[in-house]
């Protein structure tokens, strides 16, 4: 099984639909991250937790929300999807500072197309 | 602020042949630098590292990459590159100290040629 696991790993959604992209991971890492893929732009930073009570907004959080469940639950929601948020879709962990040097460990991906 | 470069897009490479694949960044302090690759229809995996100590680390699959402070890089190389090689490959910088986030580049894709 898969350290990081994500669902769903392809949906295809209407403008205006609500969407939730869930992670959970069995690494017991207290990190956990969501970020957006898009070809020739590398990877942008939606939301990070360092821990369950710890939200943090990244580059591109406008239109998205997350919730972070437990420690090893972190989901990624579209309010009101929208044609450009149309990617390819990551979950990451990472060890704490203390623990690591901040390598990230990544889910197999989500992509998610708005019609 | 920190920043990656990936000047290249796309490195093509007879397979046999060293490859290296370019990254620079630029940190405020001491950087801590990543390699990550992500294959087709794949998550990103992590290749290597570089902390502190030796400029050359060595990293998954055969892997190197050598860290230049004065010039501020960090490229991937491979003696001898493998079809199985072709990929698309991330380099990320971030700051040993701060928010201890990632800056990712845009990733380059490598294309090994039989």
């Amino acid at each position: 099984d898969a350290d990081v696991t994500q669902t769903p790993r392809n949906r295809i959604t209407k403008t205006g639909k609500r969407i939730m992209l869930e992670c959970s991971q069995t690494k017991g890492h207290d990190r956990m991250y969501w970020y957006r893929q898009d070809p020739g732009l590398g990877l942008q930073l939606i939301y990070y937790s360092f821990d369950v009570k710890d939200i943090n907004k990244g580059e591109i959080s406008d239109g998205y929300s997350v919730s972070r469940q437990a420690q090893a639950k972190f989901s990624l929601s579209l309010e009101s999807a929208i044609p450009n948020q149309t990617a390819l879709y990551f979950c990451a962990t990472s060890e704490a500072e203390i623990a690591g040097f901040g390598e990230l460990f990544f889910g197999e991906g989500s992509r998610l197309t708005v019609l | 602020a920190q920043s990656v470069a990936q000047p290249e897009d796309q490195v093509n490479v007879a397979e046999g042949n060293p490859l290296t694949v370019k990254c620079t960044y630029s940190v405020s302090g001491n950087p801590y630098l990543f390699w990550y690759v992500q294959y087709p229809n794949r998550g990103l995996q992590f290749l290597l590292k570089y902390i502190t100590g030796d400029n050359l680390v060595k990293g998954s699959y055969g892997f190197e990459a050598e860290f230049n402070k004065s010039q501020t890089s960090f490229h991937l190389k491979k003696p001898s590159a493998l079809v199985s090689d072709s990929a698309l490959y991330f380099c990320a910088v971030r700051a040993s100290g701060g928010s201890y986030i990632p800056t990712f580049g845009r990733g380059t894709s490598l294309i090994v040629h039989p």
